[in-house]
């Protein structure tokens, strides 16, 4: 089976851009996680999923994130206008219907805004 | 409140050296404890985990201990390798909920030949 796939795994942009990423979790997995990675804070929760339904989104930073998922088998993230201390590796994750802290990770999305 | 402290990287070790990563939690409740392991370019997978107090858990080599007396998860492997280079995460999950997942802050390990 597939793992967890994410688009794309670099994106550099200037300050002012739309961003959008993307993530396919792994087929039957009924949670969704996205997870901000940089030096300063390591990871981060922004927010979560349950069977397509946002749970918790207390760790989006601003107004300018959002985060949809309109079926089971896909979830943007999305940063508009993005600014530079945006810049990170956005990692999407999924796990089972039984919540048990196993997370199931993509490889990334680096974000470089100018 | 729940958190996870791990010790300081970087870590530098010649090939077949024993590795410990320390790992102390703060936690309400009985935690499961997990240990990810993030290659490079790549995202985080799971390496071992323990659910319960005395519970060892195990995967490539890698062991760790469901200390609760010590509050204390560590991490060990007693010959490393070059493969083995890597930043390892400790976690919790106090499985009250999905948010409820504590990532440490990450060791960077180098394993030299």
């Amino acid at each position: 089976d597939a793992g967890v796939i994410q688009s794309p795994r670099h994106e550099v942009t200037e300050m002012g851009q739309e961003v959008t990423l993307r993530c396919k979790p792994i087929s039957g997995h009924d949670y969704l996680f996205w997870y901000r990675q940089t030096m300063m804070r390591g990871l981060e929760l922004l927010i979560y999923f349950n069977n397509n339904v946002p749970i918790d989104d207390s760790g989006m930073p601003e107004d300018r994130f959002s985060a949809k998922m309109p079926n089971a088998s896909f979830s943007t993230l999305k940063i508009q206008p993005s600014e530079p201390r945006d810049s990170a590796v956005y990692f999407c994750a999924s796990s089972l219907i039984q919540w048990s802290g196993e997370l199931f990770f993509g490889e990334g999305s680096r974000l470089t805004v100018l | 409140g729940n958190s996870v402290t791990q010790m300081e990287g970087p870590v530098t070790l010649s090939e077949e050296a024993f590795l410990t990563i320390n790992c102390t939690y703060t936690a309400t409740g009985y935690p499961s404890l997990f240990w990810y392991v993030q290659y490079p370019g790549e995202g985080l997978q799971l390496l071992l985990k323990a659910t319960k107090a005395d519970d060892k858990g195990s995967n490539k080599g890698f062991e760790a201990t469901y200390r609760k007396e010590t509050t204390s998860f560590h991490l060990e492997k007693g010959s490393v390798q070059v493969s083995d280079s890597a930043v390892y995460f400790c976690a919790l999950s106090d499985q009250t909920g999905a948010n409820n997942l504590f990532f440490g802050t990450g060791t960077r390990l180098t394993v030299i030949p």
